[in-house]
């Protein structure tokens, strides 16, 4: 069964170094989000891509977080210079499409997420 | 605002208890919810969806707009339902994104 892939599963860092993370959706999927996960809390959206083109980025702290899906496939959220608060879980998830209320296809599928440590 | 509430950290039976795992929303218009679980060492993955009406692992939840709720029942709880249960709503921006509670632990006692 395809699944979403993510990499690194773990990353320890020191602050004000960069950081980047690494997210391959399920072939087709033309949707593509980020979602953060502090300890204790549910996920919460960064950023969504449609294809290669951002749709919402309303969450995403654009001083020190970017993130880019180049060629509409796999995608790169990088912060910089990163703070000890960035600590958290980093979700990815896709989904066929996203606007299509109530079909199947705007299930969101999720990685295994990428668990950023910031000394 | 659109907002979803689980207002229990943990949620502790034994076996072959009933479950039930409370979820509310505020949202205008009509919601499309969803019910994710996390299993140890496992990832997010969905359980079920109200626009679905299905019953998966045993576990149904029913669309209440007058309480604005959509709670996660299960009449005889199993130890392998021991895991991180989170609702969700979708966004009415159209765009797909989920607006996720804070989640509740269940854990099932043998």
């Amino acid at each position: 069964e395809a699944e979403v892939a993510q990499s690194p599963r773990y990353k320890i860092t020191e602050k004000s170094q960069a950081v980047a993370f690494w997210c391959d959706p399920i072939s087709g999927h033309a949707t593509l989000y980020w979602y953060r996960q502090i300890l204790g809390q549910g996920p919460e959206l960064l950023v969504q891509f449609q294809d290669e083109s951002v749709v919402d980025d309303s969450q995403l702290p654009k001083d020190r977080f970017s993130a880019e899906r180049l060629k509409g496939v796999d995608s790169t959220l990088k912060i910089q210079p990163a703070e000890l608060g960035d600590s958290a879980m980093y979700l990815c998830a896709s989904s066929l499409v996203p606007s299509q209320r109530g079909l199947a296809k705007n299930i969101q599928y999720f990685g295994a997420g990428t668990r950023l440590s910031v000394l | 605002a659109q907002r979803v509430t689980q207002p229990e950290k943990l949620l502790s039976v034994f076996k072959g208890a009933p479950v039930e795992l409370k979820c509310n929303y505020s949202y205008s218009g009509s919601p499309e919810l969803f019910w994710y679980v996390q299993y140890s060492r496992q990832r997010l993955q969905l359980l079920l969806r109200h626009i679905s009406r299905e019953s998966i692992k045993g576990f149904t939840a029913d669309l209440n707009k007058g309480e604005t709720s959509f709670h996660l029942k299960k009449p005889f709880a199993q130890e392998e339902d021991s895991a991180m249960y989170y609702c969700a709503l979708v966004s009415s921006s159209n765009t797909g994104k989920l607006i996720f509670g804070q989640g509740t632990t269940l854990q099932v006692k043998p």
